[in-house]
């Protein structure tokens, strides 16, 4: 599985968008981006994934770039519960097991 | 609530005991995954399984086993504990073993404790 790499940790005022960056630029044609988030120490919870079209869901938007190597998660207007480690993970092949890297750390201020 | 049973929620033991985390995936689910998350490490995938088969193995020591059973529910065995044991131990569900787009789903986690 392809690694990725986010920064560590992010700020975001309450009601913006939360815009979440991740590079994987050794990414292969079949495998997925996949977003997902963890609030304190509960369970990881899916967010949204793509395969290279953009996606958007209830929760979020995602943009992949042409090239496939970065793409960006979007929380368009991010609440104090949206704060929690979110988790960029490129996943495919033979099996679908996640592999969490450290993930960013997004803090929504009031 | 993701669907996904963990039993104990909290389990607090001395070094060199054995423990059992019990597992109970969604209804329907095939596949069984365990993750490992300490302060330290992250989130470290230790084994999957599917249909009471293993299907995967990860950064699982040699002293922590897992089976799961005709009923789907699975146990992750941890033995002759250390202090570093202690985490959250995750279980995930989803219903095929192999496909990439897939959601997993995880339960509220097993928080041990070795004292």
């Amino acid at each position: 599985d392809a690694k990725t790499t986010q920064p560590t940790s992010m700020d975001c005022a309450e009601g913006r968008a939360a815009n979440l960056p991740c590079n994987h630029s050794t990414i292969s044609g079949n495998e997925y981006v996949y977003w997902y988030r963890q609030i304190h120490s509960q369970g990881p919870q899916y967010i949204i994934h793509g395969l290279k079209n953009n996606e958007t869901n209830e929760m979020a938007s995602l943009i992949i770039t042409e090239d496939r190597k970065s793409s960006t998660l979007i929380l368009p207007h991010a609440t104090l519960r949206d704060t929690a480690v979110y988790y960029c993970i490129v996943r495919g092949g033979a099996t679908n097991k996640l592999i969490f890297g450290t993930g960013t750390l997004l803090a929504v201020q009031p | 609530d993701s669907g996904v049973t963990q039993t104990p929620k909290h389990l607090i033991t001395a070094t060199g005991q054995r423990v059992t985390l019990r597992c109970s995936p969604r209804s329907g689910d095939l596949s069984v995954y365990w993750y490992q998350q300490s302060l330290d490490q992250g989130l470290q995938f230790l084994i999957q399984y599917y249909n009471g088969e293993e299907r995967a193995k990860g950064n699982i020591l040699e002293r922590f086993s897992a089976q799961q059973f005709p009923d789907l529910h699975s146990e992750l065995n941890l033995s002759s504990l250390e202090l570093g044991d202690s985490a959250l131990y995750f279980c995930a569900s989803s219903v095929s073993p192999n496909e990439a787009t897939g959601e997993l789903f995880f339960g509220e986690g097993s928080r041990l404790t070795v004292l």
